[in-house]
């Protein structure tokens, strides 16, 4: 099994709501990352976990909260977004001081309204 | 910053054409990837060549690596209307680091048209 899951696969949302976005892998990876990608632009990194710690934050506003609970899982938590918010959030992962292949999952399009 | 420029931005091409897409970026790497998107999908790793490596083949795709130029070319073969997708190369500059941080480029956006 190779894959990180990433649910959902679409969201919706307003600018009050408070909503949760989910990945799984079940690689046995140790290391988790979100990614932020608008239109036509490359992925942003925007967390890293590390041993199911927080190792990097590349200054995201505070209305993003990450989440790992386990070592297959990562949340990343959703209050208060913006429009401007709008994007592609993908999930990957790999073992920590690997510096080869990140595994993708399938990315949760969100809209913020 | 490492990002690295991707040259063409865009490439249209008949299919059974080749496909070459350019690489640069600014820092010493540990190793320089490339990723395919298809449109509105994740990313999915295609070729990984280390800084010591010169050329690397994979089925039709042909990475090399040029580190005195800082640059590097994938080049697809006989290309196919499924070929069609964002590529992004990507360096990893961070060797035994716990945190194996990749740098992407702008990508190259590739149609083939049938």
């Amino acid at each position: 099994d190779t894959e990180v899951t990433q649910t959902p696969k679409h969201l919706v949302m307003g600018m009050t709501n408070k909503k949760s976005l989910k990945c799984e892998q079940h690689m046995g990876h140790r290391a988790m990352y979100w990614y932020k990608q608008k239109a036509k632009k490359p992925p942003e990194l925007m967390f890293v976990y590390s041993y199911e710690k927080l190792s990097i934050n590349e200054s995201v506003p505070s209305r993003f909260s990450p989440e790992c609970p386990n070592s297959s899982l990562l949340n990343l938590h959703l209050h208060a977004l913006q429009p401007e918010d709008s994007a592609l959030y993908l999930c990957a992962s790999r073992n920590p001081g690997d510096t080869g292949e990140l595994f993708f999952g399938e990315g949760s399009r969100l809209t913020v309204l | 910053s490492q990002q690295g420029e991707e040259d063409p931005q865009a490439l249209s091409i008949q299919e059974g054409e080749n496909a070459t897409m350019n690489c640069s970026y600014k820092t010493s790497i540990n190793n320089l990837q490339w990723y395919r998107q298809n449109s509105g999908r994740g990313l999915v790793h295609l070729i990984l060549i280390r800084s010591n490596e010169r050329e690397k083949h994979s089925g039709r795709l042909r990475v090399t690596l040029d580190t005195s130029k800082k640059s590097s070319s994938l080049l697809i073969t006989a290309s196919r209307a499924a070929d069609t997708a964002s590529y992004f190369c990507a360096t990893a500059l961070d060797r035994g680091s716990t945190l194996g941080r990749l740098y992407f480029g702008r990508g190259t956006q590739l149609t083939v048209w049938p």
